[in-house]
């Protein structure tokens, strides 16, 4: 079945780095834009960054731009978040996600379960 | 940025009512790209609604969604014990924005 799986989170300081991965499953990987999110905790959800299917084009929130970077590997069907400079305000559960269709523009219909990422000193 | 802003914070009701969930966007959501969910404590988000009126696969007809331009309803016509969760409304026409969430509780 189609499933997607998050892992690489855990406790770090501030200032320093940490590197999520996402390991999809069930459908062909290298046809779909993929995308992190996150949720700080009690709080609403908040989209991360985007990759177009073959890693040509990428997409930020401003909240993130410059400090993050996403990437992906089609032959293994696994997505990356490269998180640098990491503050307070980054603690949060990260999911990545599909859109519909798998194009850019669309809901969001397949989700992981989640990697809690917590940056405190 | 469209800033999608969901009322009330919290619902109190019973099984088999009726639940009336709305969501207002500060700007027009184009080709009414809205989108429902529904988040259970420890659970990934699961999708109800997109184009702001289409169930998703599997999703029961109790739910249904509603509205266009900037004011969007989620409406849950029975609810059901299983339904008592924090729904999100979310925008995909520009970038990708979300409500604060609407907590649908037990009375």
């Amino acid at each position: 079945q189609v499933q997607l799986v998050e892992s690489g989170g855990g406790v770090v300081q501030p200032g320093r780095s940490l590197r999520l991965s996402c390991a999809a499953s069930g459908f062909t990987f290298s046809y779909y834009a993929m995308h992190w999110l996150r949720q700080a905790p009690g709080k609403g959800l908040e989209w991360v960054a985007l990759i177009s299917y073959d890693g040509s084009n990428k997409y930020f929130a401003a909240s993130v731009k410059g400090r993050f970077t996403i990437s992906r590997d089609n032959s293994n069907n696994t997505l990356y978040l490269q998180m640098n400079s990491l503050r307070a305000e980054d603690t949060a559960v990260y999911y990545c996600a599909t859109a519909q269709g798998g194009g850019y523009q669309g809901p969001f219909d397949i989700w992981g379960q989640g990697t809690m990422v917590t940056v405190s000193s | 940025e469209i800033v999608l802003t969901q009322s009330p914070g919290t619902l109190s009701l019973s099984p088999g009512e009726r639940a009336t969930l709305s969501c207002r966007a500060s700007q027009s959501v184009s080709t009414s790209y809205l989108a429902w969910y529904q988040q259970k404590p420890g659970q990934a988000p699961r999708l109800l609604i997109y184009g702001a009126s289409s169930r998703a696969t599997g999703i029961p007809d109790r739910f249904s969604g509603s509205g266009s331009g900037t004011d969007f309803t989620l409406t849950i016509s029975r609810l059901e014990p299983e339904d008592f969760a924090v729904y999100y409304c979310q925008q995909y026409g520009s970038s990708y924005t979300f409500g604060q969430g609407t907590k649908l509780e037990i009375k």
